[in-house]
């Protein structure tokens, strides 16, 4: 167990709708990171957050956005779902130093 | 800019035999690097660091990673595979800072052979 939580596990959901997915980071940890994994594109970094702050941003589209909140858990708002958007949606956290990243289980998306 | 090569997306051996998985890296400043294991339905789980000291550096589950500067390599081995390890495993590097983001090598697919 890594510390790093997300829910929901599995989200089925139609072409069009938005969805919103949740992380909590390890206590203490004040950088999330988002990522996709999908078979065709495979690990891809969308966008980081450090205390509430955008730092950076990999492969993320227009039409999804992420905040972190004050209690630093993040989310991460995917609106316009088209097919090609299902995939594994992890989360990860880190503290300051090493950026040693710790893994959630994931979020599982399909889009019908 | 930083990147990660891995050389081979799957690699078959038999149990009780080497496991070599090739990283190959670039990065304009000294680097952080990782390996990450994923096994089916699940999160990545970090393996083993290297970040400054040790060159050959110990993991979990019996594997280790050798940091070699001038080939630019950070190769992972395991003395003798067991059906267990049969996972994907990812190459990552970084950088020492709050903003800067890990760069993940496509994987390479572990098969092991009974």
């Amino acid at each position: 167990d890594s510390g790093v939580t997300q829910t929901p596990k599995h989200l089925i959901t139609a072409t069009g709708q938005r969805v919103t997915l949740r992380c909590s980071p390890r206590s203490g940890d004040l950088s999330v990171y988002w990522y996709q994994q999908s078979l065709d594109q495979g690990l891809q970094f969308l966008i980081q957050y450090y205390n509430g702050e955008e730092r950076a941003k990999g492969n993320i589209l227009e039409r999804f956005s992420a905040q972190q909140f004050p209690d630093l858990h993040s989310e991460l708002n995917l609106s316009s779902l088209e097919l090609g958007d299902s995939a594994l949606y992890f989360c990860a956290s880190s503290g300051q130093g090493f950026n040693e990243q710790f893994f959630g289980p994931g979020t599982r998306l399909t889009v019908l | 800019a930083q990147s990660v090569t891995q050389l081979g997306s799957h690699v078959s051996v038999s149990e009780g035999a080497l496991v070599l998985l090739r990283c190959n890296y670039s990065s304009s400043v000294p680097p952080y690097l990782f390996w990450y294991v994923q096994y089916p339905n699940q999160g990545l789980q970090l393996l083993l660091k290297y970040t400054t000291g040790a060159t050959l550096v110990k993991g979990i589950n019996g594997f280790e990673a050798e940091f070699k500067k001038s080939e630019t390599s950070f190769h992972l081995t395991k003395p003798s595979a067991h059906m267990s390890d049969a996972a994907e495993y990812f190459c990552a590097v970084t950088r020492y800072s709050s903003a800067s983001k890990i760069i993940f090598g496509s994987g390479t697919r572990l098969s092991i052979r009974p």
